[in-house]
């Protein structure tokens, strides 16, 4: 079965720094893989996929996230933070080929201080 | 457009109760999922829907746990016997296709607390 870890449950940081949440995954097939992003008082929202091709997924808010398959890790990167991107960040994955349902890491709670 | 609505949005209940929770997917979405979050721990999968049948329902705890779509959109889970243990926000998903790449777009959750 697949599994996803995100190490750091909590990361605080100041606004306009960069920021790396971190998340590894165990699979013994091919996976596909999701960030989705919960803001306070608000449902999960996708943030950025990989499914194929380039290995580095961006979003429309400066995230991005690099699929390393070596390293079985999905990194979410962003080089400056707002205060607006607080919120808890969620690592998932899904099997390709498979059942179409998510397995989610714990979250990391990304708190943006001024 | 609207996007997944969940009722209610906080059920308080005894232990041994029954209760029932219900989501309403983006229109036309075919699939449909629930996830249970537990405090400080990420969405775990319960139930996929395809159309009406459930096509994977191996997340289910126990047999007091059971989901229905009679006609292929809104959605019921219904648990029996509740347990403290079941306390938590009930999440549910729908996507367009049938495939794992498709996006799912989660409704805000209900959230559950037996007592």
């Amino acid at each position: 079965a697949q599994s996803v870890t995100q190490l750091d449950s909590q990361v605080p940081v100041f606004e306009e720094a960069p920021v790396e949440l971190r998340c590894n995954y165990s699979s013994s097939v091919s996976v596909y893989l999701f960030w989705y992003v919960q803001y306070p008082n608000q449902g999960l929202q996708l943030l950025l996929k990989y499914l194929s091709g380039s290995t580095l997924v961006e979003s429309i808010n400066g995230f991005e996230a690099e699929f390393n398959k070596s390293q079985t890790s999905f990194h979410l990167r962003k080089p400056s933070v707002h205060i607006s991107d607080t919120a808890e960040y969620f690592c998932a994955v899904t099997l390709q080929g498979g059942s179409e349902k998510l397995v989610f890491g714990k979250g990391t709670k990304l708190t943006v201080n001024p | 457009g609207a996007g997944v609505s969940q009722t209610p949005s906080n059920k308080v209940t005894e232990k041994g109760k029954y209760v029932e929770l219900r989501c309403d997917p983006i229109s036309g979405h075919t699939a449909l999922y629930w996830y249970r979050q537990s405090l400080g721990q990420g969405p775990e999968f319960l139930i996929y829907f395809q159309g009406t049948g459930a096509a994977d329902d191996s997340g289910l705890p126990n047999d007091r746990f059971f989901a229905v779509r009679p006609e292929g959109s809104v959605s019921t889970l219904k648990i029996q016997r509740t347990e403290r243990g079941d306390s938590a926000v009930y999440l549910c998903a729908s996507s367009a296709g049938t495939s794992p790449t498709d996006t799912q777009y989660f409704g805000p959750g209900t959230r559950l607390t037996v007592l």
